[in-house]
């Protein structure tokens, strides 16, 4: 595709409720990042997607955040027992290699209540 | 993020210079961004320089840096209303397997006609 495309754009979810965000990277592009993004702050680094592999998740805040990319493209971050903190713009980004720059997606807008 | 930062609010006229400054903590970084956010959308790279330069223009925007202060700062020449949205500064540091970026918390531009 053109760009980086995020499903869905809007998710409203329960507290305690389990969410599953999804990523497309752009076509060819083999890094793969996630943000979070509170709001008036800026982006802060989830976990970095290399191929298939996580070569860093230490941006995740706890065990209740995980993320797959298992074809090495299409990336999802899945959130179990959902917190009101949770509540953000989830954002993606993809480069087309480890070292490149990364172009974002135009977010996941997640609010639990 | 704790290591970059940016003043909030800037205000210009249109057609007047906009300066966007930040500073970082780590001599470390390898590249420092900057990306513009409209309301509701994702982030659009504008620019980025290298760590070994000291200036790179690209049309309407310079940006300088000054590596022995940690300050960079992103010029707008000819401000224009479309101008107006938050600007984001960000540091990539390339620690092992790391290619996060750590992003300030943002600075609102506003351009008035």
């Amino acid at each position: 595709g053109a760009g980086v495309s995020q499903t869905p754009s809007n998710k409203v979810t329960e507290k305690g409720k389990y969410v599953e965000l999804r990523c497309d990277p752009i076509s060819g592009h083999t890094a793969l990042y996630w943000y979070r993004q509170s709001l008036g702050q800026g982006p802060e680094f989830l976990i970095y997607f290399q191929g298939t592999g996580a070569a860093d998740d230490s941006g995740l805040p706890n065990d209740r955040f995980f993320a797959v990319r298992p074809e090495g493209s299409v990336s999802t971050l899945k959130i179990q027992r959902t917190e009101r903190g949770d509540s953000a713009v989830y954002l993606c980004a993809s480069s087309f290699g480890p070292g490149e720059t990364q172009y974002f997606g135009p977010g996941t807008r997640l609010l639990v209540l | 993020g704790e290591d970059v930062e940016q003043s909030l609010f800037l205000s210009v006229r249109e057609g007047d210079s906009s300066v966007i400054n930040c500073t970082y903590t780590d001599s470390s970084s390898t590249y420092l961004y900057w990306y513009k956010q409209e309301p509701g959308a994702g982030l659009q790279l504008l620019t980025y320089i290298f760590s070994n330069m000291d200036m790179k223009q690209d049309q309407r925007l310079t940006v300088l840096l000054n590596k022995k202060d940690k300050h960079l700062s992103l010029r707008i020449a000819d401000t224009q209303t479309g101008d107006s949205a938050i600007y984001f500064c960000a540091e990539r540091l390339d620690v092992g397997a790391s290619r996060q970026l750590t992003f300030g918390s943002g600075t609102q531009l506003t351009v008035l006609p």
